[in-house]
């Protein structure tokens, strides 16, 4: 089974702050690992994805997010916060070799960028 | 390009009503799924459509719950009746297919049981 872990339910930083977002995840296989980031009452809107090659993945909106194997993490991160960066972020994993697979969300992580 | 479309964005409705969730996703993509996501949660998927054909709807609630995509683009998803644990957002995605495509959101429905 795969499943992801986000173990913080709330992240606070200020302005102009460099941010963090740690997720976790376990699979039998390679990954596919995904970031996504919902504001209120809007669906989920896609930031970034890690299919294969260079572990550190560049997103939207400045947003970028390191694979890290031996640790089976994939944390998202920003240099530099915006207050519009305050929002709910979900970290997702798909099994690369399992086309079946269905895509798992870890229990998400709200982001508050204090001015 | 439109994004992916769902109707109605909210619903209140009394318990053992029946309820349906209209999703028109994404022109092209030919992979579309409904997810439930709980207040605080992430989403977890009821179902998810390979054209017309559900492939995998291992966690859909069949006593109560029914989904469609009967010419592989629009998609409903039913409940009936509906009981106040219902109650949460029902999203709608899409994506080409392919498991290391992402997946496109709707804004969802709210749905409210009292």
């Amino acid at each position: 089974a795969q499943s992801v872990a986000q173990p913080e339910d709330q992240v606070n930083v200020a302005e102009g702050n460099p941010l963090t977002v740690k997720c976790t995840y376990s699979v039998s296989g390679n990954p596919y690992l995904f970031w996504y980031v919902q504001y209120p009452n809007r669906g989920l809107q896609f930031l970034l994805k890690y299919i294969t090659g260079d572990n550190l993945v560049k997103g939207s909106y400045g947003f970028e997010a390191e694979f890290n194997k031996s640790q089976t993490s994939f944390h998202l991160k920003k240099p530099s916060a915006l207050v519009s960066d305050s929002a709910l972020y979900f970290c997702a994993v798909r099994e690369r070799n399992n086309a079946g697979n269905m895509l798992t969300f870890g229990g998400g992580t709200r982001l508050m960028v204090k001015p | 390009e439109a994004g992916v479309v769902q109707s109605p964005r909210y619903k209140i409705i009394e318990k053992k009503q029946p309820v349906a969730f209209w999703c028109n996703p994404i022109s092209g993509h030919n992979t579309l799924y409904w997810y439930l996501q709980n207040l605080g949660q992430g989403p977890e998927l009821l179902i998810r459509y390979e054209n017309e054909e559900a492939v995998d709807d291992s966690q859909l609630p069949k006593d109560r719950f029914s989904a469609e995509r009967l010419k592989g683009v629009d998609s409903t998803l039913k409940i009936q009746p509906a009981e106040l644990g219902d109650s949460a957002v029902y999203l709608c995605a899409s994506s080409l297919g392919l498991s290391r495509n992402e997946q496109f959101f709707g804004p969802g429905t709210r749905l409210t049981v009292l």
